[in-house]
C-alpha cells in the first residue's frame, strides 16, 4: 500500500513565523502535491512537483513556497504565516502524471495561526 | 468549479449496498472518474477509478452509464465504518496539473 505521511496531525504557529510542513512517500512516485481544504472551498491546488527540484504553482500559491530536494520528500512553506493560512494541509503523491493514475493522500495536517 | 453534482447526504442500513450516484455531465473522452472518501479528520482514501468500462476492487464497485454522463459507486455491504463523506471525482486536464477538484461530496451515514 501507498503510505504517505506528514510530519504533524496539529500544529499551531504564531502570525510572521516561518513554517515548515513535511511530507514523505515511500512509493518511489514522480509527483507529489500540496493542497489546502477549507470548508465550503474543498481543496485547492498550492503547489505540485513532477520531479526533484521541479515545481509547478498551483491555483493558490501566494504566500507559500516549496522544496523537493529528494524524490520522496516535498516540503512546504510559509514565508511569514497570517491566519488566513489557518487551514487543513493534505500532500499527496502520484506514481505517473497522467489521466489514469490515482493521486494518495496523506492525513493532513491542521495548521492554527493565531 | 466542480465537474461533478452529488446529492448532499444519503443513508444506508448496515450490512446492506449502499449505492452512490454522480453525475458528470460535462466529462469529455479522456477523462477517469474517480471515487474518494473522507473520514472525518483524515486525508481523502482512493476508493476506485474508471474511464467507461465498470470497474470492481476489493473495497467497491463502480458502474459508469453508456454515456458516461454519470456514474455510481457501489459499496456491496455497507458497514459502520463506511461512514464517511464520498467524493466522486473528474480531474482537470486542461490546466496540465491534472489536479484534482473536489466537489461538496455525499455525507453517506451507515445506520446500524
Amino acid at each position: 500500500d501507498v503510505k504517505v505521511t506528514q510530519s504533524s496531525r496539529y500544529l499551531v504557529k504564531r502570525t510572521g513565523e516561518k513554517v515548515f510542513l513535511e511530507c514523505v512517500q515511500d512509493m518511489d512516485h514522480e509527483n507529489m502535491f500540496w493542497y489546502r481544504q477549507d470548508p465550503g472551498l474543498g481543496l485547492r491546488l498550492i503547489y505540485f512537483s513532477y520531479d526533484v527540484k521541479m515545481k509547478e504553482k498551483g491555483d493558490i500559491p501566494e504566500g507559500y513556497s516549496v522544496s523537493r530536494e529528494k524524490k520522496e520528500r516535498f516540503s512546504l512553506i510559509l514565508e511569514s504565516a497570517s491566519t488566513n493560512q489557518t487551514s487543513m494541509y493534505l500532500c499527496a503523491s502520484s506514481l505517473f502524471l497522467t489521466v489514469n493514475q490515482p493521486q494518495h493522500f496523506g492525513d493532513g495536517t491542521r495548521l492554527s495561526i493565531l | 468549479d466542480a465537474k461533478t453534482t452529488q446529492p448532499t447526504s444519503m443513508d444506508c442500513a448496515e450490512g446492506r449496498a449502499a449505492n452512490l450516484p454522480c453525475n458528470h455531465s460535462t466529462i469529455s473522452g479522456n477523462e477517469y472518474v474517480y471515487w474518494y472518501r473522507q473520514i472525518h479528520s483524515q486525508g481523502p482514501q482512493y476508493i476506485i477509478h474508471g474511464l467507461k468500462n465498470n470497474e470492481t476492487n476489493e473495497m467497491a464497485s463502480l458502474i459508469i452509464t453508456e454515456d458516461r454522463k454519470s456514474s455510481t459507486l457501489i459499496l456491496p455491504h455497507a458497514t459502520l465504518r463506511d461512514t464517511a463523506v464520498y467524493y466522486c471525482i473528474v480531474r482537470d486536464t486542461t490546466s496540465g496539473t491534472y489536479k484534482y477538484i473536489f466537489g461538496t461530496g455525499t455525507r453517506l451515514k451507515v445506520l446500524a
